[in-house]
């Protein structure tokens, strides 16, 4: 597997909080990528980053905000956690571009009571 | 909306039973990915497919591009219990966003 890392791989909060995800990866690769993995929705896109500092919107991007100031790790925050934000959140690395293959993480069980 | 559609949802077989899930879009792809994700996992890249028609092939696993590269399927022949698990497709929708899509997922059971 390559090198990623997640943390926490879980946590429970309470509805209003604020919650960061760390994903942090030994293989520089120049992608990184959050996904949220919901029953019947299979993976959606939430946030991704091309660089340093560059980082763009995905799908489902409302309620979350990203950043990513060194190649190797980036952080998905949750700025006042909502229910509907309960998921399993994978981080995942590409060498250049979505035309290439994606490496996940091992995933953050994330629960908002 | 689900722009790539994924059938079915789950499948339960046999063990030694043939199994295949199939990827649809309605506009044309790029490319296609497969991965596949064991229960309690992460998905894990099994192979890209880019030509119209290709056709792929990695032991008991077949993976086909359409014609119009508006579809694709992955077939399992003879499934052993290593299998189980559920497999998502995920494609490139050229005009749209040049991000990976992904698929529902199709989960496979499997009886010993």
């Amino acid at each position: 597997d390559a090198g990623i890392t997640q943390s926490p791989r879980h946590k429970v909060t309470e509805t209003g909080t604020p919650v960061t995800l760390r994903c942090h990866q030994t293989e520089n690769h120049r992608y990184m990528y959050w996904y949220r993995q919901d029953p019947g929705h299979g993976l959606r896109l939430i946030h991704y980053s091309y660089g340093v500092k560059d980082t763009d919107k995905g799908e489902v991007s409302d309620g979350y905000s990203v950043s990513r100031s060194k190649t190797e790790d980036f952080l998905l925050t949750l700025e006042s956690a909502t229910s509907s934000q309960t998921s399993v959140y994978f981080c995942a690395i590409s060498w250049t571009s979505d035309y290439n293959e994606q490496f996940f993480g091992p995933g953050t069980r994330l629960t908002v009571l | 909306g689900q722009q790539v559609m994924q059938i079915p949802q789950y499948q339960h077989v046999q063990e030694g039973e043939d199994f295949t899930t199939y990827c649809n879009s309605s506009t044309t792809l790029s490319n296609i990915q497969w991965y596949k994700q064991r229960p309690g996992g992460h998905p894990v890249f099994l192979i890209q497919l880019v030509k119209s028609g290709e056709v792929k092939k990695q032991k008991r696993l077949t993976f086909q591009f359409g014609e119009a590269k508006k579809n694709s399927s992955l077939h399992i022949t003879a499934t052993q219990t290593t299998d189980v698990g559920t497999y998502f497709c995920a494609a490139i929708i050229i005009q749209g966003a040049q991000k990976l899509v992904f698929g529902q997922g199709t989960r496979l059971t499997i009886n010993p």
